[in-house]
């Protein structure tokens, strides 16, 4: 059964700081790996995609790094704004169930002025 | 393109009481899934559907069933009301594009429908 983590679970950092978050998967034979934002009481966003065979994908200030063998994935975020405070979460689809994504607890990010 | 709609986006039912929640994927898109999102919980999968069948169920006891119509649109119903199924219901939905397979593509969610019973 799939498991996944995310640490830390909350972080709090000034404007302007770079940052990294990070994602812990147990079964390693995934197809893709999603990164997600998530504002208060609002959907998901997604923010990038990468495929197993990727190492990494990156989309504005955003940069995702994958490495399958070891079960990890990071979210860096490069000078941090106010605006970029929300839930991030990570997910990876199930190795034979159509459909369904297993999630992360999600890193609370606050970013202050 | 317009984006995953979900409508109602507030409810608020009783105990015993039952609720339809609808969902209208991306234009072309065939494949919707949903999953419940609680504070103790998280996000959990409750069941995805292809071409109006439905091809995985996550574990939710029977209460929560659903369907997809011929436009692709789903609903999702849950009767007999519990409390404990207050939760932001989100539906997603992926092209579901033939040779590439559900489990390669990006799912885009929509935004919600709040839950609460009472």
């Amino acid at each position: 059964k799939q498991e996944v983590t995310q640490i830390p679970a909350a972080l709090s950092v000034p404007e302007g700081e770079n940052l990294v978050l990070n994602c812990s998967f147990t079964d390693s034979a995934i197809y893709n790996l999603q990164w997600f934002r998530q504002d208060p009481g609002k959907g998901l966003t997604s923010l990038l995609l990468i495929q197993s065979s990727q190492r990494e994908q990156t989309s504005g200030r955003l940069n995702a790094s994958l490495d399958k063998s070891s079960g990890r994935s990071t979210l860096y975020i490069a000078a941090s704004q106010p605006g970029d405070s929300a839930t991030y979460l990570c997910a990876v689809p199930g190795g034979t169930s159509y459909g369904k994504l297993t999630f992360g607890q999600g890193t609370i990010l606050t970013v202050h002025p | 393109k317009a984006g995953v709609t979900q409508t109602p986006r507030y409810l608020i039912k009783t105990r015993g009481q039952q609720v339809t929640l609808s969902c209208s994927p991306i234009s072309g898109h065939r494949s919707v899934s949903w999953y419940q999102q609680t504070p103790g919980q998280g996000l959990q999968f409750l069941f995805e559907y292809f071409s109006e069948t439905q091809r995985n169920k996550g574990n939710f006891p029977g209460r929560f069933s659903g369907r997809q119509f011929s436009n692709s649109r789903s609903e999702m119903n849950v009767s007999t009301l519990e409390l404990g199924d207050s939760a932001l219901y989100l539906c997603a939905s992926s092209p579901g594009l033939a040779g590439v397979g559900t489990r390669r593509e990006t799912q885009y969610f929509g935004p919600g429908t709040r839950l609460l019973v009472l």
